[in-house]
């Protein structure tokens, strides 16, 4: 069975500072991995996925991560946090064909 | 482009009444899926549907709950007899179908959020 587990439930940086959101997965398959971000009262947003081509994955709003396979990890990176990137940021792995098995969370909160 | 639609966006019910929510997926797409994301959790698979077939419902409680996805119209998540532990949000999530057999992306709704009382 798939899984994900998302170290901190809350991370913590100042406006322009690097965000590393961190992420662990166990697969008995190849995996194919996604970040999604949530703002409060909305869906899930993709940020970026992993599809077994290239290991650094680039999303939007500067986002990036890579897939480690060595280290079972796909963290989540932005050089320069932004206060609209305060938010709740979600690891899912696929479980069979379709079904995404999601993590806990992360909550970023940005300080000036 | 419409994303995929959700509603009621916020729902009321009393312990035994039942609670219907509605999701209309992406146009073109013709696979949906049902997650629920309790207080303080991430979301939790419930089941996959294409139209007019559940593909997957190993994430569905085994009483009370339901889901459909008719040939014309919005899928439909059933709750009968609702009761406090109910009370979550509903993500529903749609993808386009796949040849290649990689998984696509899904894009979700706003969700339903379900208060039991």
């Amino acid at each position: 069975a798939q899984s994900v587990t998302q170290l901190g439930s809350h991370v913590s940086v100042s406006e322009g500072a690097l965000v590393l959101l961190r992420c662990n997965y166990s697969s008995s398959v190849p995996p194919y991995l996604f970040w999604y971000v949530q703002y409060p009262n909305q869906g899930l947003q993709l940020l970026l996925k992993y599809t077994s081509a290239a290991t650094l994955v680039k999303g939007i709003n500067d986002f990036e991560a890579e897939f480690k396979k060595s280290e079972t990890s796909f963290h989540l990176t932005k050089p320069s946090a932004h206060m609209s990137d305060a938010a709740e940021y979600f690891c899912a792995v696929s479980a069979g064909f379709q079904k995404l098995v999601f993590g806990t969370g992360t909550r970023l909160l940005v300080s000036p | 482009n419409a994303g995929v639609m959700q509603n009621p966006r916020h729902l009321v019910r009393r312990r035994g009444q039942e609670a219907r929510l509605r999701c209309s997926p992406m146009k073109g797409h013709s696979h949906v899926y049902w997650y629920r994301q309790l207080p303080e959790e991430g979301l939790k698979f419930m089941v996959y549907l294409q139209k007019e077939n559940i593909i997957d419902e190993s994430g569905m409680p085994k009483e009370r709950f339901s889901a459909e996805f008719p040939k014309e119209g919005p899928s439909i998540l059933r709750i009968q007899q609702v009761v406090r532990g109910d009370s979550a949000a509903y993500f529903c999530a749609s993808s386009p179908a796949g040849t290649s057999g990689r998984p696509y992306e899904q894009y979700f709704g706003p969700g339903t959020r379900l208060t039991v009382t």
